[in-house]
């Protein structure tokens, strides 16, 4: 079965800590992972995705194949991340760029 | 360019009605994908349109139908409302690898 775990609804942490955000996926074939990002009264867009390796307002991902997750990383928290982040997967492939599998989402709380 | 847009923000409907919602993707794209997202979970895939044909269905009923229009603008309709049917519908084109989302729109069903 394709799925997208993330454990945590919520992930509470003081401004400087770090913050890790964990995804755990299912897929049969190789997928294409991603993070995206809601922030409050705005509209889910895409954070980063693992095939470009960037690093995005400092947040990185690494896919782990062995362990199939794409944790989201990011070394000091800002108050400024406070959003909900979900993970997704899709088929490789623009044509499979629509057919999002999102997990159910974790809230990031960064406290002052 | 205005990002996604939907139409109407929200609506509230009775047991049974149909529903009509609609989605304008940004100037140039081509795919459009539906997204159900109930309270406190994550968007769950219903259906994509490139150049007017169905490219891939989620898992839902087929009380869930939509179409794409020659200038890329969708329409999802759903059929015989349940309760279960109340949720956050989002819209998203796509260009390349990367998917941008409408606002949505508030479907409650009473």
């Amino acid at each position: 079965a394709q799925r997208v775990t993330q454990p945590e609804k919520l992930l509470s942490v003081f401004k400087g800590a770090p913050v890790e955000l964990k995804c755990n996926y299912s897929y049969s074939g190789s997928p294409e992972l991603f993070w995206y990002v809601q922030y409050s009264r705005q509209r889910l867009q895409l954070l980063l995705r693992h095939i470009s390796r960037e690093s995005i307002k400092g947040f990185t991902a690494d896919l782990n194949k062995g362990e199939t997750s794409f944790h989201l990383k990011k070394p000091f928290a800002q108050e400024e991340d406070s959003a909900m982040y979900y993970c997704a997967l899709s088929g490789r492939g623009s044509s499979n760029t629509g057919k999002l599998i999102f997990g159910q989402g974790t809230t990031l709380q960064v406290k002052p | 360019d205005a990002g996604v847009t939907q139409s109407p923000t929200h609506l509230i409907k009775t047991r049974g009605q149909h529903v009509t919602l609609r989605c304008s993707p940004i100037s140039g794209h081509k795919s459009v994908s539906w997204y159900q997202q109930v309270l406190g979970q994550g968007p769950q895939f219903i259906f994509q349109y490139y150049e007017k044909e169905e490219r891939g269905r989620g898992n839902f009923p087929d009380r869930f139908s939509a179409r794409q229009f020659p200038n890329y603008s969708s329409e999802l309709n759903v059929n015989a409302l349940l309760l279960g049917d109340s949720a956050l519908y989002l819209c998203a084109s796509s260009f390349a690898y990367e998917q941008y989302f409408g606002p949505g729109t508030r479907l409650t069903v009473t």
